[in-house]
């Protein structure tokens, strides 16, 4: 299968706070996964990224959690920012024919000042 | 450096028209895609391609064609567009030789068939 299940559709968080977002993936066969951050009217751009060798990835406030055995990932933005207000995607790719890229649907997240 | 440019933004069609969306990236990346993104269906590979004169199908590609005739270009053609091909179109290229997965994105073209 090659679904990636992403919830939730849609989160409204204050500012300060913790925001999630989780994804499922079925295909043992994917080794990278992205999330990408697009706002309005803009194209995505690459916020974090994880190999399946490693539980979790922090790049400022911004943490991978992954959980190779259930096949889940997620995205955990701490201290949460007005200007963190956006859509994000988690993805998970497959390096070979062609590195091919399944997304999830999409989260958008709203930050309340 | 501009990255990944499209062309055009925006354009209407009529149903049955055919049209051309170019990609166009500047930093010398193997690998091109092609993407539909719909509301609540996130972004959906059309066509991507491994390098120049190579294209190969991705998830829906069905009304679609596409050609790489250069390094650089990634053109998507629509020969007979139809009302469900209303969506924004978005061209990603990538780094194959880096091994790092990001893939840039251009700005999108908004696409709307009446």
């Amino acid at each position: 299968q090659q679904q990636v299940k992403q919830s939730p559709q849609s989160l409204i968080v204050q500012k300060g706070g913790i925001s999630i977002i989780n994804c499922a993936y079925e295909n043992t066969a994917f080794d990278y996964f992205p999330w990408y951050q697009q706002f309005p009217g803009k194209g995505p751009a690459l916020l974090i990224a994880i190999r399946p060798d490693v539980s979790e990835k922090k790049e400022g406030r911004f943490t991978i959690s992954f959980n190779k055995s259930a096949k889940q990932f997620s995205l955990h933005i701490m201290d949460s920012q007005p200007g963190d207000s956006a859509t994000y995607f988690c993805a998970a790719s497959v390096w070979g024919g062609g590195f091919k890229t399944i997304f999830g649907a999409g989260t958008r997240l709203f930050v309340k000042a | 450096n501009a990255g990944v440019t499209q062309t055009p933004k925006f354009r209407v069609l009529k149903t049955g028209q055919s049209m051309t969306l170019l990609c166009a990236q500047d930093m010398n990346h193997e690998y091109m895609y092609w993407y539909r993104q719909d509301p609540g269906m996130g972004l959906r590979l059309i066509h991507y391609s491994v390098g120049e004169g190579t294209t190969a199908k991705g998830e829906v590609p069905d009304g679609y064609n596409v050609s790489r005739l250069k390094k650089q270009n990634f053109l998507l053609g629509l020969e007979s567009a139809a009302p469900s091909q209303t969506s924004v179109y978005f061209c990603a290229s990538l780094d194959r030789d880096r091994g790092q997965g990001e893939q840039f994105f251009g700005p999108g073209t908004r696409l709307t068939v009446l």
